[in-house]
C-alpha cells in the first residue's frame, strides 16, 4: 500500500485568492492523480500529473484554473487560482498500485471558499 | 465514454438487516471495479475490489462479484452494523495506459439504525 500526506487538511478562503494543496508519498509512482468532490457529489477527476511533463486536464478543468506541479516521483501539488464559492469542495490526491489494480487516496483537502 | 451508475440514496436500514446497493458500469475494455467507503468525517477507503469476471471481491462482510453478462457489481451484507453508516461508492478503472484512473459512480449513503 501507499501513504499518502496532503496538505493542508482544510482551509477557508477568500474569493479571489489562491491556495496550494501539497501531496506527498510515501514511495515513488509514475502517475497520481487529483479529484474534486463537491458537497453532497461523487469524486471527478481533474488531472493526472506525469512526473517531467505536463498534467493532463479531464474535460471540464483547465491549467489556468488547476495549475498542477510533479517535480519528482513522490510530489505533486495542485493550485486552485481565482477562488470563487463554487470550488469549495474537498480535493483528494491519489496514487495507483504497481499494476494498475487498486488506487490509495489521501485523507483529501477541504476547501471552503467566502 | 465508461460510467457508473448507483442506486441513489440514502438507504436506512435497521441493524442486521440484508444490504444491496446496486452498481453497474459501462465501459469498453475489461475494467477492474472497485467498491469505496467514506466513513462519517474520513478519508476514501478501498472496501473490496475485483479484476476480472466472476471474481468476488470480499471484507468485513461485504461482497461483490464482478457480472460481465449484466454488466454489474453489486454491494452486499448479510448483517448490516450501525457502524457500516457511510457513504459507499462504485468505482471502475479502465485498464489502459491510464489504469489508476478511477471513474467514480454517485455514492450511495446507507444509515444504519440501532
Amino acid at each position: 500500500s501507499a501513504v499518502i500526506s496532503q496538505k493542508p487538511s482544510r482551509d477557508i478562503c477568500q474569493r479571489g485568492t489562491s491556495l496550494t494543496i501539497q501531496c506527498q508519498v510515501d514511495s515513488q509512482v509514475t502517475m497520481m492523480f487529483w479529484y474534486r468532490q463537491q458537497p453532497g457529489q461523487s469524486l471527478t477527476l481533474i488531472a493526472t500529473a506525469n512526473q517531467g511533463s505536463e498534467a493532463t486536464y479531464e474535460s471540464g478543468f483547465v491549467i489556468d484554473k488547476f495549475p498542477i506541479s510533479r517535480p519528482n516521483l513522490t510530489f505533486s501539488t495542485l493550485t486552485v487560482s481565482n477562488m470563487s464559492p463554487e470550488d469549495s469542495s474537498i480535493y483528494l490526491c491519489s496514487v495507483g498500485s504497481p499494476g494498475g489494480t487498486e488506487a490509495f487516496f489521501g485523507q483529501g483537502t477541504r476547501l471552503t471558499v467566502v | 465514454g465508461d460510467s457508473v451508475t448507483q442506486m441513489e440514496g440514502p438507504v436506512t436500514l435497521s441493524e442486521e438487516a440484508f444490504l444491496t446497493i446496486n452498481c453497474t458500469y459501462t465501459a469498453t475494455g475489461y475494467p477492474s471495479l472497485f467498491w469505496y467507503v467514506q466513513y462519517p468525517g474520513e478519508g476514501l477507503q478501498l472496501l473490496l475490489k475485483a479484476t476480472k469476471a466472476d471474481d468476488k471481491g470480499s471484507n468485513k462482510g461485504f461482497e461483490a462479484t464482478y457480472r460481465k453478462e449484466t454488466t454489474s457489481f453489486h454491494l452486499e451484507k448479510g448483517s448490516v452494523q450501525v457502524s457500516d453508516s457511510a457513504v459507499y461508492f462504485c468505482a471502475l478503472s479502465d485498464r489502459g495506459d491510464s489504469s489508476y484512473k478511477l471513474i467514480f459512480g454517485s455514492g450511495t449513503r446507507l444509515l444504519v439504525r440501532p
